[in-house]
């Protein structure tokens, strides 16, 4: 069964430091979806794409947060420079229905600690 | 603001009973979705509900819809340890990603 990849899985950085997420997603799915899940509370989108071009980004912390998916497949959520507050898990999810509130398929997730 | 409100937050039940999570949004609900969670792991797809009154069921899982009142509740039936997590509503407001609740954590003791 197809699944959407995240790596790494645990990450552990010290403030002020720069981290990287990676999501690949189902194969054809042209919607990606970068959520924020803070201990204790449902998931934030931070971003979505639809291909390559960024659709809703209105939540993504500008100034330290930045995304891409450059080729329309693959995606990557960079925090520089990562803060105490940014500790949380970092989701990645695709969809096949562009435009449209569907099924999503998450991954297992990239957790963060900043220490 | 939250637009969807979960209730309970947390809920710990004895194996082999009944229960019941409510979902409640703050805007119109053209669909509603239910997300089950394990613990540090990534989101599992329930069911989608798109009519009022519409009612679906999965295994011992069964949710239904009011979109009168904006709700959704999702109930387990003899509960099961397999069935402990976090479930999280999501609601699609302007069409595009979901927003999700806070969830409500379930444990479940033998």
């Amino acid at each position: 069964e197809a699944e959407v990849a995240q790596s790494p899985r645990y990450k552990i950085t010290e403030k002020s430091q720069a981290v990287a997420f990676w999501c690949d997603p189902i194969s054809g799915h042209a919607t990606l979806y970068w959520y924020r899940q803070i201990l204790g509370q449902g998931p934030e989108l931070l971003v979505q794409f639809q291909d390559e071009s960024v659709v809703d980004d209105s939540q993504l912390p500008k100034d330290r947060f930045s995304a891409e998916r450059l080729k329309g497949v693959d995606s990557t959520l960079k925090i520089q420079p990562a803060e105490l507050g940014d500790s949380a898990m970092y989701l990645c999810a695709s969809s096949s229905l562009a435009g449209a509130a569907g099924e999503l398929f998450f991954g297992e997730g990239s957790r963060l600690t900043v220490l | 603001s939250q637009e969807l409100e979960q209730s309970p937050q947390s809920l710990i039940v004895q194996e082999g009973k009944n229960l019941t999570i409510n979902c409640t949004s703050s805007k119109t609900l053209y669909g509603l979705y239910w997300y089950k969670q394990k613990y540090g792991e990534g989101l599992i797809f329930l069911m989608m509900l798109q009519k009022g009154g519409e009612e679906k069921s999965h295994e011992k899982i069964t949710a239904k819809l009011d979109e009168k009142k904006q709700q959704s509740s999702l109930h387990i039936t003899a509960s099961q340890p397999s069935h402990a997590g976090i479930y999280l509503c999501g609601a699609g407001f302007s069409g595009y990603a979901l927003n999700f609740g806070k969830g409500t954590s379930l444990l479940v003791t033998p």
